[in-house]
């Protein structure tokens, strides 16, 4: 069965220091994979997206980035953080051309 | 594109009450529709769906049927149970430039149960 990993659980970090969320699936191959974020009490806003290693769609213009060096893991970053980028981050992935997502349990950061 | 209008939360109910949660979409074509539920700190669990007009979703007692007279997918539940309280969001997939698709979330509906 497929199953998708992330890490760390929780994070609190300074603003202005880097960034490094990761992601791994378990179970499939050639995964589409996605990053969203969600500000406290709102809905989820998909940052990036990849249909393959170093293919990456980025949907919002911001502070992050994101990279696929590997056909199952997916890692967000960030240089500076900034203190909206707080948030729940929470990466899926979608199996062949079906249209479900299946979500790891998610990261929460808060940039102190 | 394809875009959802879900009810504004939060919902409070006392326990076995009915539930609805009005979703409506305007999509081109009948894509699938989904409901995704996520529990306090957890990330999202898919609920239900449904992939052509007419059809019914349902999972753990909750039920959505794709109506495209009215181009609504609401939710319902007969009776609530406390452990019911969650977040709950109604998505349909949206085309990416590339052709591949990732659903679309709006802010979702909060439901409280309280016993």
């Amino acid at each position: 069965s497929q199953t998708i990993h992330q890490w760390p659980a929780t994070l609190v970090q300074p603003v202005g220091s880097p960034l490094s969320l990761e992601c791994t699936v378990e179970g499939t191959s050639n995964p589409n994979l996605y990053w969203y974020r969600q500000a406290a009490g709102r809905g989820l806003q998909l940052l990036f997206y990849s249909v393959g290693i170093g293919q990456i769609s980025s949907e919002v213009p911001q502070n992050l980035s994101a990279s696929r060096p590997q056909d199952r893991q997916f890692i967000l970053s960030s240089k500076k953080l900034l203190l909206s980028d707080s948030g729940f981050y929470l990466c899926a992935w979608v199996w062949g051309d079906t249209d479900t997502q299946y979500f790891g349990p998610g990261t929460r950061l808060t940039v102190l | 594109g394809n875009s959802v209008t879900q009810m504004e939360g939060p919902v409070t109910l006392s326990e076995e009450a009915f539930l609805t949660i009005n979703c409506t979409y305007t999509a081109t074509g009948y894509p699938s529709l989904f409901w995704y539920v996520q529990y306090p700190g957890e990330g999202l669990q898919l609920l239900l769906k449904a992939t052509k007009a007419d059809d019914k979703g349902s999972n753990k007692g909750f039920e959505a049927t794709y109506r495209k007279e009215t181009t609504s997918f609401h939710l319902e539940k007969g009776s609530v149970q406390v452990s019911d309280s969650a977040v709950y969001f109604c998505a349909p997939p949206v085309h990416m430039d590339t052709g591949r698709r990732a659903l679309t979330f709006g802010s979702g509906t909060r439901l409280q149960v309280q016993p």
